[in-house]
């Protein structure tokens, strides 16, 4: 998975509460982004980051915010979560942007009940 | 949890036949295409891209054809193994701004028979 963990694996949680996932890559890259992937859908992109500190919206942003206070972390955080949050959660690298393949990480299913 | 491959198109093929999984991009401006393998409970593994300068790119066994006259990418691998049973999709780059973005199609789900 290119250097990449994704922190939890799994998580059920319940309705209203806060939850945060993170990313962590090994390979210094520049992007960073949150997608999330539902049966019936492509991957949807949530946010991504450009930089430290720089980030932006995605397709999907609504109910979500995120971090990147270092090159190696970006943070996923849903505020208050719900149901249409479940999902499995993919984060993904790439080196140069434009044109650049992305690589992924191994995923975090989200159960919110 | 629900798996990625339902609600999919489906390919079906024998044990070392030839696979051809396509797919229609949306966007006549894009430039750079990529096709992705996900294996049941795993991430999107990157298996081969293209650049909108060349029609044909070849890799281990697979191959991609672009034909941007109907905004076509195709996926060939060659003798099929049951290894390959994933769900395929491709990405395009649409520029978004300074900053990279992909779009992803909803994928292929490819069995392979033994």
């Amino acid at each position: 998975d290119a250097g990449i963990t994704q922190s939890p694996r799994h998580k059920v949680t319940e309705t209203g509460t806060p939850v945060t996932l993170r990313c962590h890559q090994t390979e210094n890259h520049r992007y960073m982004y949150w997608y999330r992937q539902d049966p019936g859908h492509g991957l949807r992109l949530i946010h991504y980051s450009y930089g430290v500190k720089d980030t932006d919206k995605g397709e999907v942003s609504d109910g979500y915010s995120v971090s990147r206070s270092k090159t190696e972390d970006f943070l996923l955080t849903l505020e208050s979560a719900t149901s249409s949050q479940t999902s499995v959660y993919f984060c993904a690298i790439s080196d140069r942007g434009r044109g650049e393949t992305q690589y992924f990480g191994p995923g975090t299913r989200l159960l919110v009940l | 949890g629900e798996s990625v491959g339902l609600h999919l198109p489906t390919l079906s093929v024998q044990e070392g036949d030839n696979s051809i999984i396509n797919c229609a991009y949306s966007n006549s401006a894009s430039d750079y295409f990529i096709w992705y393998k996900q294996e049941s409970g795993k991430g999107p593994q990157f298996i081969i891209d293209i650049r909108s300068n060349m029609d044909k790119r070849q890799g281990q066994r697979v191959t991609v054809l672009l034909n941007k006259t109907v905004k076509h990418l195709s996926l060939q691998i060659a003798a099929t193994q049951p290894g390959d049973s994933a769900v395929y999709f491709c990405a395009e780059n649409i520029a978004g701004g300074s900053n990279y973005k992909l779009t992803f199609g909803k994928g292929t789900l490819l069995t392979v028979n033994p």
